[in-house]
């Protein structure tokens, strides 16, 4: 099946450096990827969506100088927290779309900022 | 009102127990729906995905969609301790972006 693979799964930072996510479909061009945010005992909240080749498209409320999302290849994603602070530890992770496996999720990056 | 509600729990039962969870949705227009299974500290698993109305079974699993009432339901069947896990509810709308339900935290007991 298809595999997405997430790094780092986990990291930690100080406050004020930046910090870059890579998301990668192994076994499939991924047409669409996601990037999501997760809080403890909550669910998924979606930041932005890239396709391969164009900008972002973030969501109502999401700091798109903050999060910079690249989109560089068919199986190849980044997001880059820039100047990190405590606020933005979270767990944050990707999906990317292929039309005929439907959705498949990295195994997510634990974010710490110190 | 959320597009897709679902009960967070928690919800504990005992090993072998048939477990039912549940979600409802507001949008009559959402066709395909979706089970995912998330262990701790890890991203999402696909279980199940149905398109419109019915039933989907899969070993110990059956996802079910009654499109008349807008309600989708996973069971499990003699559920067991590595079931212990959140199983999240999804959608997807038209510009085929995920929508999910709060998520249920189960815990299975020995």
């Amino acid at each position: 099946g298809a595999v997405v693979s997430q790094h780092p799964s986990w990291v930690i930072c100080k406050s004020g450096t930046s910090v870059k996510i890579e998301c990668r479909s192994l076994d499939f061009q991924a047409t669409t990827m996601f990037w999501y945010r997760q809080f403890p005992k909550q669910s998924l909240m979606l930041m932005a969506t890239s396709n391969e080749g164009s900008k972002a498209t973030y969501e109502q409320g999401v700091e798109k100088d903050k999060f910079l999302i690249n989109h560089a290849s068919l199986t190849l994603s980044t997001l880059t927290v820039t100047s990190a602070h405590p606020e933005d530890s979270s767990f944050y992770i990707c999906s990317a779309r292929e039309d005929r496996s439907g959705y498949t999720f990295g195994s997510g990056t634990r974010l710490t900022v110190v | 009102q959320k597009e897709v509600e679902q009960d967070p729990g928690p919800l504990s039962v005992p090993e072998g127990a048939i477990v039912s969870l549940n979600c409802t949705y507001s949008n009559s227009a959402f066709q395909y729906f979706m089970w995912y299974r998330q262990y701790s500290r890890k991203g999402p698993e696909l279980l199940m995905y149905t398109y419109s109305s019915g039933n989907k079974e899969d070993g110990r699993f059956t996802a079910q969609v009654d499109k008349s009432s807008k309600y989708i339901s996973l069971f499990i069947r003699d559920s067991q301790p590595s079931d212990s896990a959140t199983y999240l509810c999804a959608t997807n709308n038209q510009g085929g972006k995920l929508i999910f339900g709060q998520g249920t935290e189960l815990s299975v007991k020995p």
